[in-house]
């Protein structure tokens, strides 16, 4: 089936560790977005891409990295430098239609 | 820039009665307008999306929003609200040609028996 595959939907994260989120599309889309979601705060964009090679930071990009090395792929590291990680993570994919993945739920222990 | 505001976080409707979501919008561009729906933990499935070609735009599961230019509105309706309509709304924004989408902060429903 198409879709947007993110894993894991659960993740731990030590203090001073550096996490990966996948994300992964067979929808053929150019663009691809990472969201946070916070209780009461809507989605805010981290990190865009509209093409392989190319990404843009979004509004909330500080202590986050990605890249965009394969079409279907578009992996997010919540670094070390991210103070307040612990959010629902969403990944997102299209142009005039943006179609989201499940989720991951990130967890700072 | 273009930004959307729900007006009220939380609405609570009985089974069978009307559901109205408000969303007012602020852009500079005929914009494309977007209602999302979400399950606890889930991702957001779209509802319907607004892109000029009508002012009232029927989506999924019984949902319409009306577009008003004069009220920079995009409301959502549900004549006869159902048990399972109970999640997370959100409105977005994006502009012709910038296709990012700028949410709402949310609207929770919750639907009694």
């Amino acid at each position: 089936d198409g879709g947007i595959t993110q894993s894991p939907k659960y993740l731990f994260r030590k203090e001073g560790q550096n996490v990966t989120l996948s994300c992964e599309q067979n929808l053929n889309h150019d663009a691809m977005y990472w969201y946070r979601q916070d209780p009461g705060q809507g989605l805010r964009l981290i990190y865009y891409s509209q093409i392989v090679n190319d990404f843009q930071k979004g509004d909330i990009a500080e202590g986050y990295s990605v890249s965009r090395e394969k079409k279907e792929s578009f992996p997010l590291t919540v670094t070390s430098a991210q103070k307040n990680p612990t959010a629902f993570y969403l990944c997102a994919s299209g142009i005039n239609t943006i179609y989201f993945g499940e989720g991951s739920w990130l967890t700072v222990v | 820039a273009q930004s959307v505001t729900q007006l009220g976080s939380h609405v609570s409707v009985s089974e069978g009665a009307l559901v109205l979501l408000r969303c007012n919008y602020s852009s500079s561009v005929p914009p494309y307008l977007f209602w999302y729906v979400q399950y606890p933990n889930q991702g957001l499935q779209l509802l319907l999306k607004y892109t000029s070609a009508a002012t009232l735009v029927k989506g999924i599961n019984g949902f319409e929003a009306e577009f008003k230019k004069s009220e920079t509105s995009f409301h959502l309706t549900k004549p006869s609200a159902h048990m399972s309509d109970a999640a997370e709304y959100f409105c977005a924004v994006s502009g012709n040609n910038d296709y990012k989408l700028s949410f709402g902060a949310g609207t929770t429903v919750t639907v009694r028996a």
